[in-house]
Order: C-alpha cells, then sequence, then structure tokens
C-alpha cells in the first residue's frame, strides 16, 4: 500500500508570492491534515479536511488555506509569503478522523515540502 | 489553548544507557496522549496512551501516561544508535475531527 505522498518536496519562493502544495493520502483514507514545522515553534496543526469540508482549524492567518477534493487529495495554499513561512510543511492522512474506541485514528505521515523563502 | 511540554529537549547518551523522556500536558478536551519518532521527515507512530497506570511496549520502548498528573514518559532500553531521532509527544483534543498539540520534542543523540 503506497504512502502518504507530498509534491513537490522542495520549494523556494520569494517574499508576496504565493504557493500551492499538495497531498495525496493513503488510499482510503479520508482525512487529511496540515502541519507546520519549524526549528523554534516545532510542530503546529494548521487544518483538518475530511470529505471535502475543513473540520478544523488551527491558529494561523488567513493566508494559509486549503481544500480536499472528492479523490481525498488535499492541496494548501499560503498567500502573500512571508520570510516566516519557510518551513516543512506535513500532511498527514487517516481513516476517518474521529474514528476509533478512543476517537483516535492513526494519522500517517508524508515525507513533508520543505518551503524556503528568500 | 493546551500546551504540551516535554524533557529534556536535548539528550546525549552511549549505546546500552538507558533514556527517559517527559511530557506533560494540559487537560482540556484531552482524549489520548500520542508518542512519535522523527528521525529524518515525517514523524511515526510510537505508542496511544488513553489510561492511566497501564504501559505500552514495543521492544525496547515502553510507555506509560499518569492521567491525574498530567503527564507521560517514554523508556527506552539499551539504547542503540538507530534510537537517535526527534521524540515527540502530542496531544489529542477531542475536538471535532482531529486536533493535535505538539510539543517542542526531545532530540536524543545516541553515541556509539
Amino acid at each position: 500500500k503506497a504512502g502518504v505522498t507530498q509534491t513537490p518536496r522542495y520549494l523556494i519562493k520569494t517574499r508576496g508570492q504565493q504557493v500551492t502544495l499538495s497531498c495525496s493520502p493513503i488510499s482510503g483514507h479520508r482525512s487529511v491534515s496540515w502541519y507546520q514545522q519549524t526549528p523554534g515553534q516545532g510542530l503546529q496543526f494548521l487544518f483538518e479536511y475530511f470529505s471535502e469540508t475543513q473540520r478544523n482549524k488551527g491558529n494561523f492567518p488567513g493566508r494559509f488555506s486549503g481544500r480536499q477534493f472528492s479523490n481525498s487529495r488535499s492541496e494548501m495554499n499560503v498567500s502573500t509569503l512571508e520570510l516566516g513561512d519557510s518551513a516543512l510543511y506535513l500532511c498527514a492522512s487517516s481513516l476517518s478522523g474521529t474514528g476509533g474506541v478512543n476517537g483516535y485514528d492513526e494519522q500517517f505521515f508524508g515525507p513533508g515540502t520543505r518551503l524556503t523563502v528568500l | 489553548e493546551d500546551k504540551v511540554v516535554q524533557s529534556p529537549l536535548s539528550l546525549v547518551v552511549h549505546e546500552g544507557d538507558t533514556v527517559t523522556l517527559n511530557c506533560s500536558y494540559e487537560v482540556t478536551n484531552f482524549r489520548s496522549l500520542l508518542w512519535y519518532k522523527q528521525e529524518k521527515k515525517a514523524p511515526t507512530f510510537l505508542f496511544m496512551l488513553t489510561s492511566s497506570g497501564i504501559e505500552k511496549k514495543s521492544g525496547r520502548l515502553s510507555s506509560i501516561l499518569d492521567k491525574k498528573e498530567l503527564f507521560s514518559i517514554l523508556n527506552i532500553t539499551a539504547t542503540q544508535t538507530g534510537d537517535s531521532a526527534i521524540y515527540l509527544c502530542a496531544e489529542y483534543i477531542d475536538n471535532y475531527g482531529q486536533n493535535f498539540v505538539f510539543g517542542p520534542g526531545t532530540r536524543l543523540s545516541v553515541l556509539p
């Protein structure tokens, strides 16, 4: 079974530009979550999509947005890039996001997209 | 907003040593606590803990949760160089959909 894939793996942009990152979940997984990881802030939750709907959102400005398609693939968009947006962006997929006896559905992470903003 | 604290932030040991990593969390909407290992890029799942006092084991790794004192520990015995990684602790919050709050991680370096 193929794992979570993310494209591109590396990206260099300049301030003010916008960027779109893509995530393909494991086949059959319907929940996709996005995270930003930086040395200073660690891993931070951006948002979660399930069945093409955003179900949860972390504390990030409106410049960060996303969407999910009917095949569960998800994209994340960052507009008006700032230097501080340089980070590793990880996506993770799971079956349902709220499944499981304890409300936990194991997440599988992709390899990430390393975004550098100059 | 819930916060997860890990200690130590960095640890250097020699092969064969036993290490204990600590994680404390806040209780609002707590559902479970998770441990991940991150070596290069993608974190990989280690344990999920929901009940107090029940130890989870996987080979040389074990973990336990104390819901009264709001902390968890991850033990690694007989460490090997392959254990070198960042160990992340995350609190799974009971929101509609998944919401995880991650700690800063403990960077473990195991020297030969």
